[in-house]
């Protein structure tokens, strides 16, 4: 069964520094992977995703996912954090073998302070 | 332009009670999800649709009843609410079924059940 599994139920990072949030994956074949943000009582918003191909990938608002297939990693990262980045993130994979249904991480509350 | 709109936003109900939640997306999607997320902000699918197919059918009580009478809108029913039934629902759209298509929340709808 394919999974994703978030390490970290917070990260705290200072404004202007750079912030990973984790994600490790376990799948049957190739992986499709996501991430997501959600803001506070607001829906999911798309970020980025690994299809194929570079495994860097560049996603919106400055944000970037680094695909490592031997560490089974898909990390999201951003070179200098804002305020206004403070969110809980979500890693997910979509399983192609169930009707394509996205399988979500706990979630990481990502906490960046000025 | 709202790609993904849910209604009610809030909804606040006795044990018992029948309610449903309406979602739309204007975005020509063929596919159509929801999920619950629980207060422990986990996140999980319950149903799908694609062209008004059924697809997924989680291990969901059969108090619960999506409906899709069309393409760009799929609502839920849930009969005899319960309090574990209290949570956030989110209706999410994508283009297809295949793995590389991101799918798109809707603001979400928070049931409170007392």
């Amino acid at each position: 069964a394919q999974s994703v599994a978030q390490p970290e139920d917070q990260v705290n990072v200072a404004e202007g520094n750079p912030l990973t949030v984790k994600c490790t994956y376990s799948v049957s074949g190739n992986p499709y992977l996501f991430w997501y943000v959600q803001y506070p009582n607001r829906g999911l918003q798309f970020l980025l995703k690994y299809i194929t191909g570079d495994n860097l990938v560049k996603g919106s608002y400055g944000f970037e996912a680094e695909f490592n297939k031997s560490q089974t990693s898909f990390h999201l990262k951003k070179p200098s954090a804002l305020v206004s980045d403070s969110a809980l993130y979500f890693c997910a994979v979509r399983d192609y073998n169930q009707g394509g249904k996205l399988i979500f991480g706990q979630g990481t509350e990502l906490s960046v302070k000025p | 332009d709202t790609a993904v709109s849910q209604t009610p936003k809030y909804l606040v109900t006795q044990m018992g009670n029948d309610k449903s939640i309406k979602c739309e997306q204007n975005l020509g999607h063929d596919t159509m999800y929801w999920y619950k997320q629980d207060s422990k902000k986990f996140l999980k699918i319950m149903f799908s649709y694609n062209n008004k197919e059924l697809i997924i059918n989680e291990t969901v009580p059969n108090r619960f009843s999506p409906k899709s009478p069309d393409k760009a809108h799929l609502n839920l029913h849930i009969n005899s609410l319960e309090l574990g039934d209290s949570a956030v629902y989110f209706c999410a759209s994508s283009r297809g079924l295949a793995a590389s298509y991101e799918q798109y929340f809707g603001p979400g709808t928070r049931l409170t059940v007392t």
